[in-house]
């Protein structure tokens, strides 16, 4: 059984580009969330998917960012004209179908997002 | 509102010898409580999860942690560190399939 699998692992954009980065769930998961780490930090949330549906955006910035998790296909967390502030690493994370307990989240490897 | 605070950024010991990183918490209600770690460049392996059942939780490769409601802490321990757990050490707090909230990491050295 595969894990979360994250495409690219490596991303390196100049500034004013687009990064596009991809998150397969766990099969069997309808959950995904993404994370960012900043360098030296925890990891903080941005969003929390289910298939077709934004569920909390809380954690996106207001701007520039956008995510989605589509009937088929990957999760896309998009960066629109990304500035050097977005250099970080941005984990996904996908959970199975809630039951009324704790879900663990297994994260997946990271894309390692760097701007030029 | 619910946060963690992990209360060293850094701790080293030798190898064989006792580790201990501490983890306090602040949660409005009753809190699932998670310990993560990263090694260099990969992706967050969970090591051990507590959520209302027994206060004392073991985990993976020796660790454990001990819920105490009354000290609101959650710190890991693991009675002999070996040197493949030099690692970054998160502690975090979640409920559900909601989001999880992270402190900001212990980085664990372990020196022979």
């Amino acid at each position: 059984n595969a894990g979360v699998m994250q495409n690219p692992r490596h991303l390196v954009r100049r500034r004013g580009q687009e990064a596009r980065l991809r998150c397969s769930p766990m099969k069997g998961h309808s959950h995904v969330y993404w994370y960012r780490q900043l360098p030296e930090e925890g990891l903080k949330f941005m969003v929390y998917l289910q298939k077709e549906n934004i569920i909390d955006e809380s954690g996106m910035p207001k701007e520039r960012f956008s995510a989605e998790f589509p009937k088929e296909g990957p999760s896309i967390l998009r960066i629109q004209q990304v500035v050097r502030g977005d250099s970080a690493a941005y984990f996904c994370a996908s959970s199975g179908i809630s039951g009324g307990s704790y879900n663990e989240q297994f994260f997946g490897p990271g894309t390692r997002l760097t701007v030029l | 509102a619910q946060s963690v605070t992990q209360l060293d950024s850094h701790v080293s010991v030798s190898e064989g010898t006792p580790v201990l990183l501490r983890c306090n918490y602040s949660s409005s209600y009753s809190p699932s409580l998670f310990w993560y770690v990263q090694h260099p460049n990969k992706g967050l392996q969970l090591l051990l999860k507590y959520t209302s059942a027994a206060t004392l939780v073991k985990g993976i490769n020796g660790f454990e942690a001990e819920f105490k409601k009354s000290e609101t802490s959650f710190h890991l321990t693991k009675p002999s560190a070996h040197m493949s757990d030099a690692a970054e050490y998160f502690c975090v707090v979640g409920r559900d399939t909601d989001k999880l909230i992270f402190g900001t990491g212990t980085r664990l050295q372990v020196f022979p």
